[in-house]
């Protein structure tokens, strides 16, 4: 079965600082890593994505790190504010899959004032 | 904006009942999904749909038959509600791409 590993299950950082979540796969034939943010009282929504041929993807204070040698990849948070505070899922993407995504176990982030 | 709605946001049901959770899209997506979301275990898909009456198993469809009969709506139907059935359940929808479209959400509580 193809799964998504994702720790830790919950985060909580100071304001200003740096959140890290950390997923690994084992199917190597992934051809997209998504990220999903979820807010309390709402359904995950697509925060930002990677493809496995680019080590690094960034957008505002939100980075994916990829190392596709070690079938792991991380989302960074520079600057964490309490409006970050969310539940976000990994995913991997299989193209031609009709199932599409398989998400990871999720991370509570709780960003403190 | 992709729109995606549930019947309802909260739903009690009891033991042994028939239950059935509707979801709509309004984008002419193809593809349509239910997910379960508990702590600690993440989204697990139930079934999808890629198109009208086709339906796939997902990880855990156990328990859980689905319906789609009209493009844009999907039904998750309990045909006999358990305890260990309490959960939110999550409906998305998607054209072939990484960007799947969630609802609110419903959370069944089965006493």
């Amino acid at each position: 079965q193809q799964q998504v590993k994702q720790s830790p299950q919950s985060l909580i950082v100071q304001k200003g600082g740096i959140s890290i979540i950390n997923c690994a796969y084992e199917n190597t034939a992934f051809d997209y890593f998504p990220w999903y943010q979820q807010f309390p009282g709402k359904g995950p929504a697509l925060l930002i994505a990677i493809r496995p041929d680019v080590s690094e993807k960034k957008e505002g204070r939100f980075t994916i790190s990829f190392n596709k040698s070690a079938k792991q990849f991380s989302l960074h948070i520079m600057d964490s504010q309490p409006g970050d505070s969310a539940t976000y899922f990994c995913a991997a993407w299989l193209s031609g899959s009709a199932r599409q995504l398989t998400f990871g176990s999720g991370t509570q982030l709780t960003v403190l004032p | 904006d992709v729109k995606v709605t549930q019947s309802s946001r909260y739903l009690v049901k009891r033991t042994g009942e028939k239950v059935f959770l509707e979801c709509v899209q309004d984008m002419d997506h193809e593809n349509m999904f239910w997910y379960r979301q508990d702590p600690g275990l993440g989204l697990r898909l139930i079934y999808f749909s890629y198109d009208v009456k086709m339906k796939e198993k997902g990880d855990i469809p156990e328990g859980y038959s689905v319906s789609r009969e009209k493009k844009e709506r999907f039904s998750l139907i309990l045909e006999s509600a358990s305890t260990n059935q309490t959960s939110m359940y999550l409906c998305a929808s998607s054209l072939l791409g990484i960007e799947q479209y969630f609802g609110p959400g419903t959370r069944l509580t089965v006493t």
